[in-house]
């Protein structure tokens, strides 16, 4: 069965600084991986994907992801946090053939000023 | 830029009524999706719909639940008998390609269900 932990419920960095998003999966075949945003009353977005093509994946807003097989990670990265980017963000898996996705319990990130 | 729109925004009932969520998928898609997401909890995937009929379930979309794609354009969801415990935001989603090709999937800003 596929699964997404996100290590770090909350996580809180100074505008400027590096950002950085833990998810680990777990899947019994080649996954597909995949990044969402949810801002304060407001649906999901998709930030980034992975689909088994470059293992560097890059985004929406300046943000990216690494696919590491070896980790089972999915880290998001961005070099230099805006105030902007202070909302939740939430890792999920799919696999091919499935017509589910499967998400992480989410990490709300706190940007200071 | 073509969105996915959900209606109500907020619907409040009492437990053991029926309620149906409406959702106005992107007029190009053929997959279409309900998620749930319980207050400070993650999403959770309820179902899948494509043809006309559900591709897949899970185990949170009993017999109580069901998907309905009345016209061309609206895809409902029908909870019979409303309990406590289905007090969710409630996401609807479509997509152009089944998850099988990683297609995005569109997300709604959601309706929350208060059950009283």
């Amino acid at each position: 069965a596929q699964s997404v932990t996100q290590l770090g419920s909350h996580v809180s960095v100074s505008e400027g600084a590096l950002v950085l998003l833990r998810c680990n999966y777990s899947s019994s075949v080649p996954p597909y991986l995949f990044w969402y945003v949810q801002y304060p009353n407001q649906g999901l977005q998709l930030l980034l994907k992975y689909t088994s093509a470059a293992t560097l994946v890059k985004g929406i807003n300046g943000f990216e992801a690494e696919f590491k097989k070896s980790e089972t990670s999915f880290h998001l990265t961005k070099p230099s946090a805006h105030m902007s980017d202070a909302a939740e963000y939430f890792c999920a898996v799919s696999e091919a053939g499935g017509f589910k996705t499967i998400f992480g319990a989410g990490t709300r990130l706190f940007v200071k000023a | 830029e073509p969105e996915v729109t959900q209606t109500p925004s907020h619907q409040v009932t009492q437990m053991g009524q029926e309620v149906i969520l409406r959702c106005v998928p992107i007029s190009n898609h053929l997959y279409f999706y309900w998620y749930r997401q319980i207050l400070g909890q993650k999403v959770e995937f309820l179902v899948s719909f494509y043809n006309n009929e559900i591709s897949e379930k899970s185990e949170i979309f009993d017999d109580q639940f069901s998907v309905e794609r009345p016209d061309g354009s609206n895809f409902t969801l029908k909870i019979r008998s409303t309990k406590l415990e289905d007090s969710a935001m409630y996401f609807c989603a479509s997509s152009d390609l089944g998850q099988g090709f990683a297609s995005e999937q569109y997300f709604g800003p959601g309706t929350r269900l208060t059950v009283t």
